[in-house]
């Protein structure tokens, strides 16, 4: 696609509940990243996927949360038993392998955990 | 430990004035830097990149410097407008082989008021 694709742009959800949300990268990036942004917060990286190396998790907040990225492409992350403390925008970004090159944001997903 | 830090945290000027924003990194070794903006709901935007080489780099009234021996760099904003309110982001990416890793500074908060 043209950008970096983000799925729903909103979620609202109720606490305990897990959620999905999902990211789709421009074609032909290896490179994809998720991060979160809390009210009044700067970013907080939370996991980043290059190729097929193992993934940098060191990000992750707590064990219920998780990411997958399935053939090099579209990347999920997965949060469980959610917290209100969870509530925040999780945004997605893409680039090339070399450099961090062509390094795109997706709009986002606003959590509301309630 | 590569890592990036901005300041201040947030800053609040009045319409017309300027105002400069810092970043300081350890990321190494370095590939280039970014200045991102992001309006509240919003994606970040690039403002400028630059590489090991460059010094300096405008985008209409927004300036960014980069001094690689100091690991330092700035965004200075000339005839702030009430559109500048936003977050601002620095982001660097290393030279690490095939990865060009990308790492996020928390972003600098700033209010422009009339």
């Amino acid at each position: 696609g043209a950008g970096v694709s983000q799925s729903p742009s909103n979620k609202v959800t109720e606490k305990g509940k897990d959620v999905e949300l999902r990211c789709d990268p421009i074609s032909g990036h290896t490179a994809l990243y998720w991060y979160r942004q809390s009210l009044g917060q700067g970013l907080e990286f939370l996991i980043y996927f290059q190729g097929n190396s193992a993934p940098d998790k060191s990000g992750l907040p707590s064990d219920r949360f998780s990411a997958e990225r399935t053939g090099g492409s579209v990347s999920t992350l997965t949060i469980q038993r959610t917290q209100q403390e969870d509530s925040a925008v999780y945004l997605c970004a893409s680039s090339f392998s070399t450099g961090g090159y062509g390094y795109t944001f997706g709009s986002g997903t606003r959590l509301t955990v309630v | 430990k590569n890592q990036v830090e901005q300041s201040p945290q947030s800053l609040i000027i009045l319409e017309g004035k300027n105002c400069t924003l810092q970043c300081n990194y350890t990321v190494s070794p370095f590939s280039n830097l970014r200045w991102y903006k992001q309006d509240t709901g919003r994606g970040p935007v690039s403002l400028t990149i630059m590489t090991f080489s460059e010094n300096t780099k405008s985008n209409g009234r927004y300036t960014a410097t980069l001094d690689a021996d100091t690991k330092q760099s700035s965004l200075h904003i000339t005839a702030s407008q009430l559109s500048d309110s936003a977050s601002y982001i620095c982001v660097v990416s290393d030279r690490g082989s095939t990865l060009g890793r990308l790492y996020f500074g928390r972003g600098t908060q700033l209010t422009v008021w009339p």
